[in-house]
């Protein structure tokens, strides 16, 4: 079973806030991504890391930045919510050789 | 770059064999997965193809040929649990992997 964390599991909130979504895991594996997928659409690589203090932005354009300071801990941070930053964020993590990634079990970020 | 491609629904019958088939091109190739997801959860891993040839793993086997740039996920004595989306998603260079757009598989009894 995989040990991967996701908070909060949804979360409303109103334009322009800042927020910080956050993603851990126990399994000391060294890469973890950031997903983002709309009901009934294929998921979005938008931000990918290696290990600590590498961070890399995947194929979708997205507004976030993330950060790796620790190997277990890849949290994902909106300046300024907007309304076109409603979905569903999926972080995941895999071993160095990547045989296999573990998902968490996803945010559900509503903006209004 | 990396393109992905799989039919968007498929509809089988409880009891029978199903066949989602993947087709791919990408810059770089270390290995396909198949990732199972029910409407609403996070992906779950089923199987994950380096070589060529076919894995088994219970009722999911999973086949690769690298040349074609071609897999399937078979599906045999199907279960209604089993109506979901079926990722196919290939890791390609640095491991990044990109997922196709999912089958909907709907199964019928």
């Amino acid at each position: 079973e995989a040990d991967i964390y996701q908070t909060p599991r949804y979360l409303v909130i109103g334009t322009g806030k800042k927020i910080t979504l956050e993603c851990s895991q126990t399994m000391g594996h060294d890469k973890m991504y950031w997903y983002q997928q709309d009901p009934g659409m294929e998921l979005h690589l938008i931000h990918y890391s290696y290990g600590v203090n590498s961070t890399e932005k995947g194929d979708l354009s997205s507004e976030s930045t993330v950060s790796r300071i620790r190997t277990e801990h890849f949290p994902l941070t909106l300046e300024s919510a907007r309304p076109s930053h409603t979905s569903q964020y999926l972080c995941a993590s895999s071993d160095l050789g990547g045989r296999e990634q573990y998902f968490g079990p996803g945010t559900r970020l509503t903006v209004t | 770059g990396q393109n992905i491609d799989q039919p968007t629904e498929m509809t089988a019958t409880e009891g029978a064999i199903v066949q989602i088939n993947c087709t791919y091109q990408t810059s770089g190739f270390n290995g396909l997965f198949w990732y199972q997801q029910h409407a609403g959860e996070a992906p779950t891993f089923l199987s994950y193809n380096v070589l060529d040839g076919l894995e088994e793993k219970g009722r999911f086997s999973s086949f690769l040929s690298r040349s074609k740039g071609y897999s399937y996920l078979l599906l045999k004595e199907l279960q209604m649990k089993d109506s979901a989306s079926y990722l196919c998603a290939v890791a390609g260079g640095y491991q990044k992997v990109t997922f196709g757009t999912g089958t909907k598989l709907q199964v019928i009894p």
